[in-house]
């Protein structure tokens, strides 16, 4: 079965600069979710999306941004990044009717050197 | 508040011995919970679910319990196998305003021996 699927898989970047992280949903899935899981943490929300409309909120700092297109993919945007955004990033897909369990990709690992 | 938390950071058990790790709610309101496994390098793998009208669901080698009046969340897993060495998550649903928000409770990492 197809999964989320997530790119790039590995991200290096330095201070200030900025980064792009993609996800692809599980075919049929209408909403999005973003997560950040620093080491030995659980995963935090940041942001969803349901047919390409923001749905919900949580942690997200002010230079991030995202959204979702047409085609249902998502993408997050960082700018002016920190050596505290160095992380693992989720995407997890699921269908909008309630109660639907989200299904995670494997993450983007960005460092930020 | 929104909070998930869980008893035990690590928990130990023999091969072929049963699991049991627990998860504590605070949001009365939320009323879906499920249980993710996360291996090392890979995002969450979901096990199991529960809605709030029921106090107890069974999958293959996993039972999930619900206790809403004490909010308490429990999986255990049967005959535990070193594939199931990785960390444990509960998750909660909070519905604000219709959307959907999971909330992640800091997880119990399995370790099981040989």
């Amino acid at each position: 079965a197809a999964g989320v699927i997530q790119s790039p898989r590995h991200l290096i970047k330095e201070k200030r600069e900025t980064a792009t992280l993609k996800c692809y949903p599980i075919p049929r899935h209408d909403t999005v979710y973003w997560y950040q899981q620093g080491p030995g943490q659980d995963p935090q929300f940041l942001i969803s999306f349901y047919e390409k409309m923001q749905s919900d909120k949580g942690s997200i700092p002010d230079r991030f941004s995202a959204q979702q297109f047409s085609d249902y993919h998502s993408e997050l945007n960082m700018s002016s990044l920190e050596l505290g955004d160095s992380a693992l990033y989720f995407c997890a897909s699921s269908l909008s009717s309630y109660n639907s369990p989200l299904h995670f990709g494997n993450g983007t690992r960005l460092t930020v050197t | 508040g929104e909070s998930v938390g869980l008893h035990l950071p690590t928990l130990s058990v023999q091969e072929g011995d049963n699991s049991i790790i627990n998860c504590a709610y605070s949001n009365s309101a939320s009323d879906y919970f499920i249980w993710y496994k996360q291996e090392s390098g890979k995002g969450p793998q979901f096990i199991i679910d529960i809605r709030s009208n029921m106090d107890k669901r069974q999958g293959q080698r996993v039972t999930v319990l619900l206790n809403k009046t004490v909010k308490h969340l429990s999986l255990q897993i049967a005959a535990t196998q070193p594939g199931d060495s990785a960390v444990y998550f509960c998750a909660e649903n909070i519905t604000p305003s219709g959307t959907y928000k999971y909330i992640f409770g800091t997880g119990t990492r399995l370790k099981v021996l040989a």
